[in-house]
């Protein structure tokens, strides 16, 4: 058990609809992340939160956004759906926002788009 | 771009250690070596991860070559339930951010 996590484990949504993807990190660590995981496919970076703050973006399209509150728990939201948003999303999260902090990663919510 | 290369698979037998071999030529000089495992659908796993010694932990130890531009992951008595796909990453810095880049990985088949 990493100590990250998600929830849902399972979405199933129609296209053109809206989602809401939730992460609690670890206990103390004030860095999250988010990846996406296609089928057969590696790990895309999202985005990074630490401590509130928008540290860095990845490949996120326009649709999605996402935030993180004084609690330190994330929210991913994905909207205007597409069939090919269905995916694995991870959140990881990680003590510092440094290289020798390694992330620690949930189980992940499957989306999936019909 | 990834910035590592692994074979694709590997196949190691039960009660051996699994030794899995991961290039990285362009790694620069404060750039860490991390070892993520995946089992099946699940999170991605830490296993180790180092810069320039070798380094051991409950679960493997990661041999770094004295020019840092490969590594070995080694799992010193594998079992089934270490069969995953071994991700090799350099965590590389990105617009100030130190993010970690996924390759494809190895498939390492632990078989009775």
């Amino acid at each position: 058990d990493s100590g990250v996590t998600q929830t849902p484990k399972h979405l199933i949504t129609a296209t053109g609809q809206r989602v809401t993807l939730r992460c609690s990190p670890r206990s103390g660590d004030l860095s999250v992340y988010w990846y996406q995981q296609s089928l057969d496919q590696g790990l895309q970076f999202l985005i990074h939160y630490y401590n509130g703050e928008e540290r860095a973006k990845g490949n996120i399209l326009e649709r999605f956004s996402a935030q993180q509150f004084p609690d330190l728990h994330s929210e991913l939201n994905l909207s205007s759906l597409e069939l090919g948003d269905s995916a694995l999303y991870f959140c990881a999260s990680s003590g510092a926002a440094s290289y020798n902090s390694p992330l620690h990663f949930g189980n992940g919510t499957r989306l999936t788009v019909t | 771009d990834a910035k590592t290369t692994q074979p694709p698979s590997m196949d190691c037998a039960e009660g051996r250690a699994a030794n899995l071999p991961c290039n990285h030529s362009t790694i620069s000089g404060n750039e860490y070596v991390y070892w993520y495992r995946q089992i099946h659908s699940q999170g991605p796993q830490y296993i180790i991860h180092g810069l320039k010694n070798n380094e051991t932990n409950e679960m493997a130890s990661l041999i770094i070559t004295e020019d840092r531009k490969s590594s070995t992951l080694i799992l010193p008595h594998a079992t089934l339930r270490d069969t995953a796909v071994y991700y090799c990453i350099v965590r590389a810095i990105m617009d100030s951010n130190y993010q970690l880049i996924w390759g494809a990985g190895t498939k390492l088949i632990i078989k009775p």
